[in-house]
């Protein structure tokens, strides 16, 4: 069936650079994406959302990239900071019922 | 705070018991859904609700489980009999009710079955 999932179940990042955290999708109908941070012991948490019409999207110090082609989606956060460290996940929202489908998450450790 | 609440927080059980979990949307939010999270994964998708209407169940929900929201606010989730599988965190979420939405998540209710 369609599933979205990440490449690296782990990312170590120094604080104060970027970290990228990548993730690919399988369902090429899908036309609604989001990224979520989960802390420990607490519930997902939305950063930044992206339609399948557009290809960027910027916020604060994240950015969103989607590459419908490869069908591939990335997480940029700059300046990376100890309180980035979480579980991030993309998930796909394909409509209908608005059931969202999330990957099995990355690991991000910042390191002071 | 004006943010999706559960309760209770966390809640420890012994097999074949029942609970039941709370779950009080964001107000003016139509659309309520439940999901199930065990460790290391991410969430699960178990149900969705459009106001006070069930519209939509996983596989995932077998029927020890049952979700209500009977005046289309707050919901509960209840599992009956419980079993050491069931041992999960539980989450709810709430969106507007349009496509193409954000659905905002709660803090959840980590159910430990013994």
């Amino acid at each position: 069936g369609e599933s979205v999932g990440l490449h690296l179940p782990t990312l170590s990042v120094q604080e104060g650079d970027n970290s990228i955290i990548n993730c690919a999708y399988s369902n090429s109908a899908s036309d609604y994406f989001i990224w979520y941070k989960q802390e420990s012991g607490k519930g997902p948490q939305f950063i930044i959302d992206i339609r399948s019409n557009m290809d960027k999207r910027q916020g604060q110090r994240v950015t969103v990239l989607l590459n419908k082609t490869v069908k591939h989606l990335s997480l940029q956060i700059a300046a990376t900071q100890p309180g980035d460290s979480a579980v991030y996940f993309c998930a796909e929202n394909s409509g209908g019922y608005q059931k969202v489908t999330f990957g099995t998450g990355t690991k991000l450790q910042v390191i002071p | 705070d004006t943010g999706v609440s559960q309760d209770p927080r966390h809640k420890i059980t012994k097999r074949g018991q029942n609970v039941t979990f709370r779950c009080d949307p964001i107000s003016e939010h139509n659309r309520l859904y439940w999901y199930r999270q065990t460790l290391g994964q991410g969430p699960e998708f178990l149900t969705y609700f459009q106001n006070e209407a069930q519209l939509e169940k996983s596989r995932l929900l077998s029927d020890r489980f049952s979700a209500e929201r009977p005046k289309g606010s707050f919901s509960t989730l209840e599992i009956q009999r419980t079993e050491q599988g069931d041992s999960a965190m539980y989450l709810c979420a709430s969106s507007l009710g349009t496509t193409q939405e954000t659905q905002y998540f709660g803090p959840g209710t980590r159910l430990l079955v013994l």
